[in-house]
């Protein structure tokens, strides 16, 4: 079965401590995402990836960190530096960026985050 | 520049049909996606239309692109409390990082 997997469902951290978030696709897309939701709020842009090891900060890159090394990975961490972490995080995949139909964006199940 | 807006609540009774509305302002807009997000879970990609078309019908689902007022909807017939959740438009436009822009969702409720 071809999908994206977002792990852990459900994370707790304190306050002051990183934490990493892991997205896995197996869909051989070149290109991946990482979104922020709120309560009430539409999607928030924090990175994206069109190609391994080159990425692009979004709307809302303050606080966060992101690698790709790999095709299929493109964990984001949640630094201490970010000051209201809290929130239901979405990771996305897309064969291409910029190039019609192959935009279309395909979501994991999230993270929800919580800091303590 | 790019906007997405969409009404925040509808409520609608088991049987009847629901609309679900989206206005857009970037005319140059080339899809146009409706996605469907169920409580605790990711988005799910309903349907999309390409900004040629007027009209797309799926099943239960029908999407009708108004281009002239940059308005989009998204008709479910027969609604059934399974259709429950927040449904989200969204935009592509060739211009800038061609990445979709997401209205804030409309959460359809669908009480017997």
């Amino acid at each position: 079965d071809g999908g994206i997997t977002q792990s852990p469902k459900y994370l707790f951290r304190k306050e002051g401590q990183n934490v990493t978030l892991s997205c896995e696709q197996n869909l051989n897309h070149d290109a991946m995402y990482w979104y922020r939701q709120d309560p009430g709020q539409g999607l928030r842009l924090i990175y994206y990836s069109q190609i391994v090891n080159d990425f692009q900060k979004g709307d809302i890159a303050e606080g966060y960190s992101v690698s790709r090394e790999k095709k299929e990975s493109f964990p984001l961490t949640v630094t201490s530096a970010q000051k209201n972490p809290t929130a239901f995080y979405l990771c996305a995949s897309s064969i291409k960026v910029g190039a019609g139909i192959t935009d279309t964006q395909y979501f994991g199940p999230g993270t929800r985050l919580t800091v303590l | 520049g790019e906007d997405v807006e969409q009404s925040l609540f509808l409520s609608v009774r088991e049987g009847d049909s629901s609309v679900i509305n989206c206005t857009y302002t970037d005319s140059s807009s080339t899809y146009l996606y409706w996605y469907k997000q169920e409580p605790g879970a990711g988005l799910q990609l309903l349907t999309y239309i390409f900004s040629n078309m007027d009209m797309k019908q799926d099943q239960r689902l029908t999407v009708l692109l108004n281009k002239k007022d940059k308005h989009l909807s998204l008709r479910i017939a027969d609604t059934q409390t399974g259709d429950s959740a927040i449904y989200f438009c969204a935009e592509r436009t060739p211009g800038g990082s061609y990445i979709p822009t997401f209205g804030r969702g409309t959460s359809l409720i669908v009480h017997p």
